[in-house]
């Protein structure tokens, strides 16, 4: 089973419209992180959360992660046609220790729409 | 931010040859590197952890005869493909960890490798 849970798995949306994403685990998540990728391409880093309750913004894209640190939530204000791509949520599982290594939710695939 | 490489961007090979692809950070060091594996429409699927100056650790299921990794200073490591056959055709993603910035991993731009 997945242990990160994306929804929706793909988007369209008009240009100037408003989008969330939304990224969810069973467990407690020790570090979330927000990466973009285009296809064929790496992932671009964009934010990453740590505590419960943590909110950063960047541009037009702000990311939230809950108090239990089990859900956070990608919102896109006034889309672009360039934030188009598949955005990627990570974490860090408990018992991973300090090895940093990351699981991924499936992806979510974003259409904007001139 | 920063920044890691990889090379080559994309290789075509014949089955049975192997194929090596570098991940290098660019402008800070990495005691550690992630080694990842994407199918088309799928997500990231990590292979190894690279330890500079150790052996690596592969997760369960990834052959470490087939995929050896070396990580051999603090800038650089190595995936090769050891006798490369058509099911290794994918797109290998690496990133590597940053300590000076936290915990945050920096992803190269990968590798689409592509066996005949």
């Amino acid at each position: 089973s997945q242990e990160l849970e994306q929804s929706p798995q793909s988007l369209i949306v008009q240009e100037g419209k408003n989008l969330t994403i939304n990224c969810t685990s069973s467990k407690t998540l020790y570090g979330l992180y927000w990466y973009k990728q285009k296809y064929g391409e790496g992932l671009i880093f964009l934010m990453m959360l740590q505590k419960g309750g943590e909110e950063k913004s960047h541009e037009k894209i702000t990311a939230k992660l809950d108090e239990k640190k089990q859900q956070s939530s990608l919102h896109i204000t006034a889309s672009q046609p360039s934030h188009a791509g598949i955005y990627l949520c990570g974490a860090v599982l408990p018992g991973s220790g300090n090895t940093g290594k990351l699981i991924f939710g499936q992806g979510t695939t974003l259409q904007v729409k001139p | 931010g920063a920044v890691v490489s990889q090379h080559p961007s994309r290789v075509i090979c014949k089955s049975g040859t192997s194929v090596k692809i570098e991940c290098r950070s660019l402008d800070f060091q990495a005691t550690t590197m992630f080694w990842y594996r994407q199918f088309p429409k799928q997500s990231l699927m990590l292979m190894a952890t690279s330890n500079e100056g150790s052996k690596a650790t592969y997760e369960q299921g990834v052959e470490k005869d087939k995929f050896l990794i070396n990580h051999a200073s603090l800038t650089l490591s190595t995936l090769t493909v050891t006798s490369a056959h058509p099911e290794d055709s994918s797109f290998y993603i690496c990133s590597a960890r940053d300590r000076r910035g936290g915990e945050t991993q920096y992803f190269g731009p990968g590798t689409r490798l592509l066996v005949l």
